[in-house]
């Protein structure tokens, strides 16, 4: 089937302006999961959704960045007012909520902010 | 929260031989282990996982060891080929349900 989606693949945007990433995880998957990738770095977790549950939001870096997920599947990240620094590779990962709880991860979407 | 650390942070090694990535962890309730490996461009994937009840396990020719008594945990890669070149990532599952990463090692197999 279908895997884990994202788009834009790019972005290119002006510092001081708001971004929208969207996921689309595999259908069926409760998990959803948003982490950012630096330049060379690891994946910092940003967020974490499980089913109908109240998100797990400890990793969001400042009170620009928000998500929203809605009817358990598809998921929004938004960056306000976006910095430079904020230049990354975003991606989504989703898993189901059996035991295996392999995460499978979306293609990215590579932002930059001039 | 979990903190996770992994090295080396690069690592080359002469095709054919063996390759070693240790991670540490600070959670001791943290109970899955999985590496993922990440081509230049591409999104991770999972090439293997082990879970606290376990101390070892593999898969041809890759293995991960378990120690939760000291809290750490290896990846090994043995008779490395070219195409093994990439970026592996470790984490731990915390007690929340989260996945905490590793900074990666750059593994380049020289032919």
């Amino acid at each position: 089937g279908a895997g884990v989606s994202q788009s834009p693949s790019n972005k290119v945007t002006e510092k001081g302006k708001d971004v929208e990433l969207r996921c689309d995880p595999i259908s069926g998957h409760t998990a959803l999961y948003w982490y950012r990738q630096s330049l060379g770095q690891g994946l910092e977790f940003l967020i974490y959704f499980q089913g109908n549950s109240a998100p797990d939001k400890s990793g969001l870096p400042s009170d620009r960045f928000s998500a929203e997920r809605t009817g358990g599947s598809v998921s929004t990240l938004t960056i306000q007012r976006t910095q430079q620094e904020d230049s990354a590779v975003y991606l989504c990962a989703s898993s189901s909520s059996t035991a295996n709880n392999e995460q499978f991860f979306g293609p990215g979407t590579r932002l930059t902010v001039l | 929260g979990e903190n996770v650390e992994q090295h080396p942070s690069t690592l080359s090694v002469q095709e054919g031989d063996s390759a070693v990535i240790k991670c540490t962890y600070s959670d001791s309730a943290s109970n899955y282990f999985p590496w993922y490996k990440q081509e230049l461009g591409k999104r991770p994937q999972l090439i293997i996982d082990i879970r606290s009840n376990v101390g070892e396990k593999k898969d041809q020719r890759i293995a991960v060891t378990l120690n939760k008594t000291a809290k750490h945990f290896s990846l090994h890669i043995t008779e490395t080929q070219p195409e093994d070149s990439a970026v592996y990532f470790c984490a731990a599952r915390g007690t929340g349900n989260q996945f905490y990463f590793g900074t990666g090692t750059s593994l380049t197999v020289i032919p």
